[in-house]
Parts: C-alpha cells; sequence; structure tokens
C-alpha cells in the first residue's frame, strides 16, 4: 500500500511562470490537505478537500492559488504568476477522515 | 488566538542521552495532540496521538505526556540514536470537522541533534 505520493519532489520556476503541485493520497483516502512550509517555520495549514469539494481553503491567499481534487487523479496545487516568496515546501497529507493523517514527502518549489 | 508553543527550539544532545521536549498550547476546543517526527528534506511522521482523556503514551523510545489542564505536553527521548536527530513537531486540533482532521495548529518544532 504506498504512501501518500508527491511530484514534482523539487520544483524550479521563474517568477511569473505556473507552479502544478501533485499528489496522491493513499489508497482508500478520500480526505487530502494542503500545508505551506518556509524554512525554519513551522507547517502552515492551506486547503482541505473531499473528492470534487474544498471543504476548507481558508489557509490558502485569495490570489493566485488554487485547489483540486477531481473524482478521477491526483489532487493538484496550482499556483499562478510565482514570486520569490511563494518558494517553499508544499506538503500533502491524507486521511480516510477520523483516522490519522499521513504526509507526503513534499514539493519543494524554488522560484528565481 | 489558538497557538502552540515548542521549547528549546534546538538542542544537541550526546547519543545515549535522554531529553524531553515541550509543548504549550493555547487551542481551544481542544480535540487531540500528536507530535510527528520530521527528518531533514522529509515530509512529517507520526509520533503519537493523545485525545483529552490520555495522559501518557509510549511508542518505543519515544513517551509523550499530556496535561490538558495546564495546557502542556512533552515527548520525552530515552536512550538517544544518532537518527533521532529530526525535527519533533508537536500539533494540536482544534476540533473536528464530522470527525476529519480539520483545524490542525502547527508548531514551529523542536530541531534535535544527537552528536556522538
Amino acid at each position: 500500500n504506498a504512501g501518500v505520493m508527491q511530484n514534482p519532489r523539487h520544483l524550479v520556476r521563474r517568477r511569473g511562470q505556473e507552479a502544478r503541485l501533485r499528489c496522491s493520497p493513499m489508497k482508500g483516502h478520500s480526505h487530502v490537505y494542503w500545508y505551506r512550509q518556509l524554512p525554519e517555520e513551522g507547517l502552515k495549514f492551506m486547503v482541505y478537500l473531499q473528492k470534487e469539494n474544498i471543504i476548507d481553503e481558508s489557509g490558502m491567499p485569495k490570489e493566485r492559488f488554487s485547489a483540486e481534487f477531481p473524482k478521477e487523479g491526483p489532487s493538484i496545487l496550482r499556483i499562478q504568476q510565482v514570486v520569490r516568496g511563494d518558494s517553499a515546501a508544499y506538503f500533502c497529507a491524507s486521511s480516510d477522515g477520523p483516522g490519522e493523517l499521513f504526509f507526503g514527502e513534499g514539493s519543494r518549489l524554488t522560484v528565481l | 488566538k489558538n497557538q502552540v508553543e515548542q521549547s528549546p527550539q534546538s538542542l544537541i544532545i550526546l547519543e545515549g542521552k535522554n531529553c524531553t521536549l515541550q509543548c504549550n498550547y493555547t487551542v481551544s476546543p481542544f480535540s487531540n495532540l500528536r507530535w510527528y517526527k520530521q527528518d531533514t528534506g522529509r515530509g512529517p511522521v507520526s509520533l503519537t496521538i493523545m485525545t483529552f482523556s490520555e495522559n501518557t503514551k509510549s511508542n518505543g523510545r519515544y513517551t509523550a505526556t499530556l496535561d490538558a489542564d495546564t495546557k502542556q505536553s512533552s515527548l520525552h527521548i530515552t536512550a538517544s540514536q544518532l537518527s533521532d536527530s529530526a525535527s519533533y513537531i508537536c500539533v494540536v486540533s482544534a476540533h473536528t470537522y464530522g470527525g476529519s482532521q480539520g483545524n490542525l495548529i502547527f508548531g514551529k518544532g523542536t530541531k534535535l541533534s544527537v552528536k556522538p
């Protein structure tokens, strides 16, 4: 049973480009969470999704950021027109609802 | 404001020694408290989860305590090993949305270095 899979593990973008980060939850999990971690900082909640629905996006910037979790395929965190401040590690976690939260290895975005 | 404070920020100990990491929280209503281990460049891995009624829980050489009255938790590591070098993150859940994991508040972590 594979764990939470995130790709790419590392992504480099120039300012103004788009970044797409993918997360495949653990088998049987329908709840996905995205977190951002800046260097030397704790993880900050961004968005919580269930299949095809955004449940809580209170931690996600209103502009340039969007997330989806389609019926088929991985969850995607999309950052448009990236800026240097978007450079961070983005972690995805999944659960079956009330059970334990499992994290992926993260996607590290560097904006030049 | 819901907050989780961890101390110390960083800690260096010699291999074989014990250590204790602290976590204070102001999160309400409290649901559960978790400790995660995060190796450098990796995702967090769960060590323990404690609910309001639990005041101690062990996972191998890791023992977590919880005092819900004082809103404090500690993580004690016994007979440290080099592989224990990592960040240890305290996470408090404010409440659940219909049984899911909404509203987790993360501490900044304690960076532990175990030296030979």
